[in-house]
């Protein structure tokens, strides 16, 4: 597992409630992720962190938001949950370089939004 | 900008029988193909990745792909699957850019679905 725990695993939330995912990692990676993934469309990126604080969006970034205080943790956060945010959410960590270019990903947490 | 497509959503097979599960892709720039699977209920795995050399790569399990710049295609095989072997696989490209690290651009996925 790369060292890497999502949670919650599963979470059914309501409409329009806030909802936070939290990733943490101990392996000192410097780039984490939040992808979703969906029957048909694979996995999209939703945003991404290159470092404590710095962070940029991905592909499917409305309604989302991220947090990176520390190292070993990125937060995911819905402000106000749709329907339409019902997913199952992965994280992934990597630390690219000229032999090291894989992300690792953690075994994801079901979010379901009634 | 990236994108891959997978070309079979489905792929079921009878076991001990070979097995290809195509992925095509595009993009601007040079990019890095990785192979993952997905067992039922699990996180992703990296079965096999190509950065540069040899085209034919081999992975885990017995897996192969190989990488054909001309037709921008990763095709993935394996001679003899297995009952073990069914899950979901996915294509994906990374441009490794370093302030985009690994950041994956995925295909749709491919249900393969060892019989017996």
């Amino acid at each position: 597992d790369a060292g890497i725990t999502q949670s919650p695993r599963h979470k059914v939330t309501e409409t329009g409630t806030p909802v936070t995912l939290r990733c943490h990692q101990t392996e000192n990676h410097r780039y984490m992720y939040w992808y979703r993934q969906d029957p048909g469309h694979g996995l999209r990126l939703i945003h991404y962190s290159y470092g404590v604080k710095d962070t940029d969006k991905g592909e499917v970034s409305d309604g989302y938001s991220v947090s990176r205080s520390k190292t070993e943790d990125f937060l995911l956060t819905l402000e106000s949950a749709t329907s339409s945010q019902t997913s199952v959410y992965f994280c992934a960590i990597s630390s690219p370089g000229q032999t090291n270019t894989e992300a690792f990903f953690g075994q994801g947490t079901r979010l379901t939004v009634v | 900008a990236q994108s891959v497509t997978q070309l079979d959503s489905q792929v079921p097979v009878f076991e001990e029988a070979p097995v290809e599960l195509r992925c095509n892709y595009s993009s601007s720039v040079s990019v890095y193909l990785f192979w993952y699977v997905q067992y039922p209920n699990q996180g992703l795995q990296l079965l096999l990745k190509y950065l540069s050399g040899s085209t034919l790569v081999k992975g885990i399990n017995g897996f192969e792909a190989e990488f054909n710049k001309s037709q921008t295609s990763f095709h993935l095989r394996k001679p003899s699957v297995h009952i073990s072997d069914t899950a979901e696989y996915f294509c994906a490209v990374s441009d490794l850019r370093e302030t985009s690290g690994s950041r994956l651009t995925f295909g749709e996925g491919t249900q393969l679905t060892v019989n017996p």
